[in-house]
């Protein structure tokens, strides 16, 4: 199956700075990554995601990049804002027995100070 | 976009009783999936219904602890039996890519405490 691992678990920065998290994942076939961010006591909603025939992705003030070589793909938020706190899951999509299911990373915990 | 409800939102239950939670999606899908998260945790798939099938369990879960029903193209109900503490979770079901909707879209939870 399908491994994903996330880095860094939590993460804090200034309003302002630059946040980037981390993925890797196992299976070569992957071919979907999407990011979730999941504020406290919410269902985790989707901020972006990109498929593997893309390098890069970009949405305002976040951005995702995908190196199928390294199997790495990245979430970039700039100008971080105090709303952008929140716990990000990146995932990948594989074939599990004739369907596609998405296995999630551990987590990372951001924390823009204001 | 997919909107899904989940019943109930939230409940507090006595360990070695059962819960079972619904999840309703607003258009026919092939598959949902049910998801826990436990306290401070990521998303661990336990199951995915197929409608017209039996359920297909992950690694760690199994039907008797988890079963699930899939009686028709928008809904699904998973139990948790014989509850103990260590189920106290956040349970999610949802939509998968490659369904009627180009991602997933996850219900709003139910969060479980057992006492």
């Amino acid at each position: 199956g399908e491994n994903v691992e996330q880095h860094p678990s939590t993460l804090s920065v200034q309003e302002g700075d630059s946040a980037v998290i981390k993925c890797t994942y196992s299976d070569s076939a992957s071919n979907y990554f999407p990011w979730y961010k999941q504020e406290l006591g919410k269902r985790p909603q989707l901020i972006i995601d990109i498929r593997s025939n893309v390098g890069e992705k970009k949405d305002q003030r976040i951005a995702v990049t995908l190196n199928k070589t390294a199997k790495h793909f990245s979430l970039h938020i700039t100008e971080t804002q105090p709303e952008d706190s929140a716990v990000y899951f990146c995932a990948a999509l594989w074939m599990n027995s004739g369907y596609s299911t998405l296995t999630f990373g551990k987590g990372t915990m951001l924390l823009v100070s204001p | 976009s997919a909107v899904i409800s989940q019943k109930p939102s939230r409940d507090i239950c006595q360990r070695g009783t059962s819960l079972t939670i619904q999840c309703q999606v607003d258009s026919q899908v092939t598959m949902m999936f049910w998801y826990r998260q436990q306290p401070g945790q990521s998303l661990t798939l336990i199951a995915t219904a197929n409608q017209g099938s039996e359920a297909t369990y992950e690694s760690g879960f199994v039907i008797d602890k988890f079963p699930i029903s899939r009686p028709n193209l928008t809904f699904s109900t998973l139990t948790v039996s014989n509850m103990s503490p260590e189920d106290s979770s956040i349970y999610l079901c949802s939509v998968p890519p490659g369904s009627s909707y180009n991602e997933q879209f996850f219900g709003p939870g139910t969060r479980l405490t057992v006492l």
